[in-house]
């Protein structure tokens, strides 16, 4: 069965205390894996697409990486407005479905 | 990328009545899917709607509750039919307009009395 899982559920650091989330993954098949932030009340935003074991993207703070099992989201030197839940989701290489982690909540103290 | 926009933003609504959520992209895309979150979990696919074709529902959604429109390649509607505050969620619509990236609404969040 295709799933994915976040870890941690919540996460709070202070103001420049660079950290990880964790994105793990059994698929059929992976066509490529991606993160979004998502604001209260608002829709997710596309961050990145990873789409093979040992690519990296970066923006400004955020790095992802992504590996044959799992992918890291880091977080370099964050400020308050990095605050927001932070999900993954794979598209498996069999059809179009994107399947969704059930996020990290960030919060970045001042 | 592309920009959505969705109507209405939020409501409340009544047991056993229905509602319409609208979403409108601003360029033409063959893909656009519907998403539930539910308070505290993840995006579960509804179904998918392809312009010109019935839409696909995935395990556990059908279409009696869950009546979907794809008039064309800009335009969807999800109704949520009969509703009950297990209803209560936030819906999204999404769009693909390339192989591999997916770009959401900005949701609707529904309460259900």
């Amino acid at each position: 069965e295709d799933q994915v899982t976040q870890s941690p559920e919540a996460l709070r650091l202070q103001e420049g205390e660079s950290s990880s989330l964790n994105c793990s993954y059994t698929v059929s098949g992976l066509r490529g894996l991606f993160w979004y932030r998502q604001d209260p009340g608002k829709g997710p935003e596309f961050l990145f697409t990873l789409y093979s074991a040992g690519e990296e993207k970066e923006k400004e703070r955020l790095k992802a990486t992504l590996t044959k099992k799992e992918s890291f989201l880091h977080i370099t030197a964050p400020k308050p407005e990095d605050s927001a839940t932070y999900l993954c989701a794979v598209q498996v290489s069999t059809g179009n479905q994107f399947y969704f982690g059930t996020g990290t909540s960030l919060t970045v103290i001042p | 990328s592309a920009v959505i926009s969705q109507k209405p933003s939020r409501d409340i609504c009544q047991r056993g009545t229905s509602l319409t959520i609208q979403c409108q992209v601003d360029s033409q895309v063959t893909m656009m899917f519907w998403y539930r979150q539910q308070p505290g979990q993840s995006l579960t696919l509804i179904a998918t709607a392809n312009q010109g074709s019935e839409a696909t529902y995935e395990s556990g959604f059908v279409i009696d509750k869950f009546p979907i429109s794809r008039p064309n390649l800009t335009f969807s509607t999800l109704t949520v039919s009969n509703m009950s505050p297990e209803d209560s969620s936030i819906y999204l619509c999404s769009v693909a307009p390339g192989a591999n990236e997916q770009f959401f609404g900005p949701g609707t969040r529904l309460t259900v009395l």
